[in-house]
């Protein structure tokens, strides 16, 4: 198994330019997390989803949006990329009834 | 606001030397409390979990303790090896059912030196 997948490993995007992240998970999991890690502070949740085709609001969910056409996949979109969203990206999965979160290797992206 | 806090920032230890590392939180209540692991450049790990009724929990040379009344975990490891070089990350889980999601500590950086 891979487990947790996430492509791109890094991108770097000019300002108002568009991209989504890929997140893919093989462990037949229910939940999926979107989060960004950012310098001195804890992650922070983007948005999640506890079944395909559902998809809710994290801490900080202004300016991405999600989708979850397939169990396996999670994907985020930024519409326009700001400096502001710099940062490391990780996807995470759970089964439902296992609280344990698995985390994929990251995705650093970088808007100038 | 629910926070968790971890001290210290970062730390530097010789191989082979033991170290502690502290977790506060105010998160309340909880269902329960977990160490990750982060390798640098890598997602992170579970390491230890442990329910608010629990007191000790061991993983290997990993050793978490929780103390509810105050609030306060700690991680200690033992004999340390260069492969402990990693971001330990303290994660408070809300209970069961509840629409409050994970709240995670900033980390704390550990180097381990030969």
């Amino acid at each position: 198994n891979a487990g947790v997948t996430q492509t791109p490993k890094f991108r770097v995007l000019k300002t108002g330019q568009s991209m989504t992240l890929l997140c893919a998970q093989d462990m037949n999991h229910e939940y999926m997390y979107w989060y960004r890690q950012d310098p001195g502070m804890g992650l922070r949740l983007i948005h999640y989803s506890v079944g395909e085709g559902t998809t809710a609001k994290g801490e900080v969910p202004d300016g991405y949006n999600v989708s979850r056409l397939k169990k396996q996949n999670f994907l985020l979109g930024l519409e326009s990329a700001a400096p502001s969203q710099t940062s490391v990206y990780f996807c995470a999965s759970r089964h439902t009834t296992k609280e344990t979160q698995y985390f994929g290797p990251g995705t650093r992206l970088l808007v100038l | 606001k629910n926070q968790v806090e971890q001290s210290p920032q970062s730390l530097i230890i010789l191989e082979g030397k033991n170290c502690t590392l502290q977790c506060n939180y105010t998160v309340s209540p909880f269902s329960n409390l977990r160490w990750y692991k982060q390798d640098t450049g890598r997602g992170p790990v579970s390491l230890t979990i442990m329910t608010f009724s629990e007191n000790t929990k061991s993983n290997g040379r990993y050793t978490a303790t929780l103390d509810a009344d105050t609030k306060q975990s700690s991680l200690h490891i033992t004999a340390s090896q260069l492969s402990d070089s990693a971001s330990y990350i303290c994660v408070v889980s809300p209970p069961s059912g509840s629409a409050r999601q994970l709240t995670f500590g900033s980390g704390t950086q550990l180097t381990v030196l030969p």
